[in-house]
């Protein structure tokens, strides 16, 4: 079975840092690129970004709202996925899950984790 | 950034009865190799999304035959032939043509 659970969640002030993780079982995870999705309170999903597999050199995508705050990495020793997040603000006050490409290219999400509550505020 | 709309932002079903949402895209969805990368989503209250349709049409593994996704280009339509009970929550279409990949804002479906 699929799994995918984040963690590292909580609250951190304006200006601060964070760091999420992501645990995956049930399925080859070298093989798939994985993403961030994130979703404000009461709000739609929004693309946070991609890190791809070994095969594709890890190489990332970022969201433009994102871009030179996050980064993301992964060790597939550990079957997990990571987002650092620096220079936090309020609009960065979302639940963000980490959902799996499908096999290939990753033009889909098929599985997603429960998400991770990161609250920004004084 | 490629804007996806949707529509209706909400809507009452009468169990049973069909249900249909429209997403469209603010420029084609279609891929230089060819292919539409264009996936429709559920999420329930207090779950996280999950996958239904991918590529315009088809069903992930384990979604009911009552779902169907169609379309082409721009515009996208899918579609509940009869609304059942866990059914509710909130849709949402995704693409994954271009960069940044980008979400409708969500068309939430309930009882009536």
């Amino acid at each position: 079975e699929v799994q995918l659970v984040e963690s590292g969640g909580g609250l951190v002030q304006p200006g601060g840092s964070l760091r999420l993780s992501c645990a995956a079982s049930g399925f080859t995870f070298s093989d798939h690129y994985m993403d961030w999705v994130r979703q404000a309170p009461g709000k739609g999903l929004e693309w946070v970004g991609r890190t791809r597999n070994k095969a594709n050199s890890y190489t990332t995508e970022y969201a433009p709202s994102v871009k030179g705050r996050f980064t993301f990495s992964r060790d597939d020793s550990k079957n997990s996925l990571y987002l650092q997040m620096n220079s936090l603000n309020t609009e960065d006050t979302a639940v963000y899950y980490c959902a799996r490409g499908s096999t290939g290219t990753a033009t889909e999400f098929d599985y997603w984790g429960q998400g991770a509550l990161v609250t920004v505020s004084p | 950034d490629i804007v996806m709309t949707q529509t209706p932002l909400s809507s009452p079903v009468t169990l049973g009865q069909p249900a249909s949402i429209s997403c469209r895209s603010s420029q084609s969805l279609v891929h230089s190799n060819g292919n539409t990368y264009l996936s429709w989503l559920h999420q329930r209250p207090g779950q996280p999304p999950r996958l239904l349709i991918h590529r315009i049409s088809n069903r992930f593994s384990g979604v009911p035959d009552r779902f169907s996704g169609s379309g082409a280009g721009t515009d996208f339509t899918l579609k509940i032939s009869r609304v059942e009970a866990e059914d509710v929550g909130v849709y949402y279409c995704m693409q994954a043509t271009q960069f940044p990949l980008t979400f409708g804002g969500g068309t939430k479906v309930e009882i009536k």
